[in-house]
């Protein structure tokens, strides 16, 4: 069974890099028709999906954060990662990876992981 | 952005009873719609796509409706683990736009 767990430093500091990764295991990243995405979810808040990308190296990003992100996938290691260029404490969120097929909702989710930005 | 609105923002109900829950899109999504339910301390657990089609291990209670612009999640029957917070979300622009939540209604035990 298809586990997804989030890594982050939990911690940032306003107009640093959050750096994200998403680690998958019971399978591969490179199995055809997924999409690999992060969500996050600012507390009290609705989710907000972030960026997507596929085996193929293939991405989407939310337009209002793409200037902001670099979303990757290692297959070798079979994890994605997410960064977030100069962050502010409006980055707070709780910040989930999920898989999802090509125009489909999101199926399966990490436990998620805390991003505080704070000095 | 298609924005999602999402009526009312609590709804206190009481168990064994019914729960109507409403989502309305800015624009047609035609039937681009899901439906998530989230516990405290939980991410999303998918319930419903395609706006009507139960996800896998859904239990029958929980049913969707609607297309276009306005939708529906309707759970009959409430048992002490539906009272959660539920969300709406549509995937029509794909790519490249953005998938977009609803802001969520917050069920709760009456």
């Amino acid at each position: 069974q298809m586990q997804l767990q989030e890594s982050g430093p939990g911690l940032v500091k306003p107009s640093e890099t959050l750096s994200l990764t998403c680690n998958v295991s019971g399978g591969s990243i490179s199995n055809s028709g997924y999409y690999w995405g992060w969500i996050r979810q600012p507390p009290g808040q609705g989710p907000e999906w972030i960026a997507s990308i596929y085996y193929t190296g293939t991405t989407s990003y939310n337009p209002s954060l793409r200037s902001r992100l670099t979303i990757s996938a290692d297959m070798s290691r079979n994890h994605v990662s997410l960064r977030l260029s100069s962050v502010t404490a409006a980055d707070t969120a709780v910040y989930y990876c999920a898989r999802h097929l090509t125009g489909r909702p999101f199926g399966l989710w990490g436990q998620g992981t805390l991003v505080t930005v704070s000095s | 952005e298609i924005v999602l609105t999402q009526s009312p923002a609590t709804l206190s109900v009481s168990p064994g009873e019914s729960a109507t829950l409403s989502c309305k899109a800015s624009q047609s999504v035609s039937s681009n719609l899901a439906w998530y339910q989230q516990k405290r301390g939980q991410p999303p657990r998918l319930l419903i796509y395609t706006a009507s089609t139960r996800a896998t291990g859904i239990p029958a209670r929980f049913s969707g409706s609607g297309s276009g612009t306005e939708f529906t999640l309707t759970i009959s029957s409430l048992q002490s683990e539906d009272f959660a917070v539920y969300y709406c979300q549509q995937y029509y622009k794909w790519p490249p736009g953005a998938y977009t939540f609803g802001q969520g209604t917050k069920l709760e035990i009456k």
